[in-house]
């Protein structure tokens, strides 16, 4: 099956600071999404995000299909931001089948 | 618009007992697919339906089944409860189709003890 590889697997960032997060993934997908687990365990939907660029306040994201990567960018963080960051893909063909990453874990120190 | 549903959020069973989750999905979503999260393995996919019928399937034993009613609500079950059965166990509702964006619930926290 499909596999998706995320990196770094952990991040401390001081507060205001930059920073991206890499999702690679091994075959075509019809669906990338780039999703921020909050503690209570909620996967909080940041992008549907297949290919292309999209932003959203301090957030954005891009995704060259053709060379299999997604890349989260995170700007001027703030300590909310903190927690576990998931990409997942469905395969093609696969149809709401979602193999996630393994996380980024980002803190974010005041 | 009401998100995805789930219940229970939290619950504690013993070692070889059942236990049943819920969810309901976005109204007007068809499809419902079920994870499980642990420490271990991180998330993986259990099993999804769409219009009540199972459409793909993880690699989990048969322990763990799963089904859909016409309203689109799903339940799961996990019989003979194992400890290593305790996880996060999340629902997510699509409109179902190829590349729609897929929306979780909250999750139920299970302890298998």
């Amino acid at each position: 099956g499909i596999q998706v590889e995320q990196s770094p697997p952990d991040l401390i960032l001081q507060e205001g600071a930059n920073s991206t997060l890499r999702c690679n993934f091994s075959d075509s997908v019809n669906n990338l999404q780039w999703f921020h687990q909050n503690p209570w365990g909620q996967l909080i939907n940041l992008f549907y995000i297949p290919s292309g660029t999209k932003q959203n306040g301090r957030l954005s994201a891009t995704t060259v299909a053709t060379e299999r990567y997604s890349l989260l960018y995170i700007s001027s963080s703030q300590t909310t931001d903190s927690g576990v960051y998931f990409c997942a893909v469905d395969g093609a063909g696969a149809n709401s089948k979602l193999t996630f990453g393994k996380g980024i874990t980002l803190s974010v120190r005041p | 618009k009401a998100g995805v549903t789930q219940t229970p959020r939290y619950l504690i069973k013993t070692r070889g007992q059942q236990v049943t989750l819920s969810c309901s999905p976005i109204s007007g979503h068809r499809s419902v697919s079920w994870y499980q999260q642990t420490p271990g393995q991180g998330l993986q996919f259990l099993f999804e339906y769409f219009s009540e019928t199972q459409r793909n399937k993880g690699n989990f034993p048969g322990r763990f089944s799963g089904r859909q009613f016409s309203n689109s609500r799903s339940e799961m079950n996990v019989s003979t409860l194992e400890l290593g059965d305790s996880a996060l166990y999340l629902c997510a509702s699509s409109l179902g189709g190829t590349g729609n964006t897929i929306y979780f619930g909250e999750g139920s926290w299970l302890t298998v003890v």
